[in-house]
């Protein structure tokens, strides 16, 4: 079945440290989203990729980066410098052809600093 | 910049009773317009859209929703609720700016009592 898979689910960090989500999608989508949801604030776009080798900033970009260096994939890396990295973070994706925009989610990943 | 506003931050109906969801959008030009369900610790689900044409859509699951062009809304609206309709409920608004993005509203908390 085609889909939209993130990995790790869960995920704790310390403090200081980087670590990276993992987003992989099966559909054949040209662009590839990250964002970050926090109680009451809904999804605030972090970064996004139309093509491979190519990406924008979103809203909320610092603290954060991203590669696309294949079609079905585009990482998160959270940094160091993201001064407040816990929140639930969702991977989507979406044809470009048709600019439909339908968006596709995978089942986000959430991650906890201690 | 376009936003989308829910000033609605949860409401609760009894199972069987109408409901309506709102949503406001700030966009220049005509907005593809979106309604997303997320059920807790999930992604999220796409249930209806609109880009031009006839101005009540239909969508899944029993919903629908108008765009009102005079009053920038998008309301969502279901003649009769289920139990199983309790979940988080968010308007977008997606723009065609450096690469199609789209916009996310803070989300309405749907609450179904029996």
């Amino acid at each position: 079945d085609g889909g939209i898979t993130q990995s790790p689910k869960y995920l704790f960090r310390k403090e200081g440290q980087n670590v990276t989500l993992s987003c992989e999608q099966n559909l054949n989508h040209d662009a590839m989203y990250w964002y970050r949801q926090d109680p009451g604030q809904g999804l605030r776009l972090i970064y996004y990729s139309q093509i491979v080798n190519d990406f924008q900033k979103g809203d909320i970009a610092e603290g954060y980066s991203v590669s696309r260096e294949k079609k079905e994939s585009f990482p998160l890396t959270v940094t160091s410098a993201q001064k407040n990295p816990t929140a639930f973070y969702l991977c989507a994706s979406t044809f470009t052809g048709t600019h439909t925009g339908e968006l596709f989610f995978g089942e986000g990943s959430r991650l906890t600093v201690l | 910049a376009q936003s989308v506003t829910q000033p609605d931050i949860h409401i609760t109906v009894s199972e069987g009773a109408s409901l309506e969801l709102r949503c406001n959008y700030s966009y220049g030009a005509t907005p593809y317009l979106f309604w997303y369900v997320q059920s807790p610790g999930q992604g999220l689900q796409l249930l209806l859209k609109y880009f031009s044409g006839d101005t009540l859509v239909q969508g899944i699951k029993g919903f629908e929703a108008e765009f009102k062009r005079s009053q920038s809304s998008f309301n969502l609206r279901k003649p009769s609720v289920h139990w199983s309709d309790a979940a988080e409920y968010f308007c977008a608004v997606g723009a065609l700016t450096g690469g199609f993005k789209t916009i996310f509203g803070a989300g309405t908390r749907l609450f179904v009592k029996a």
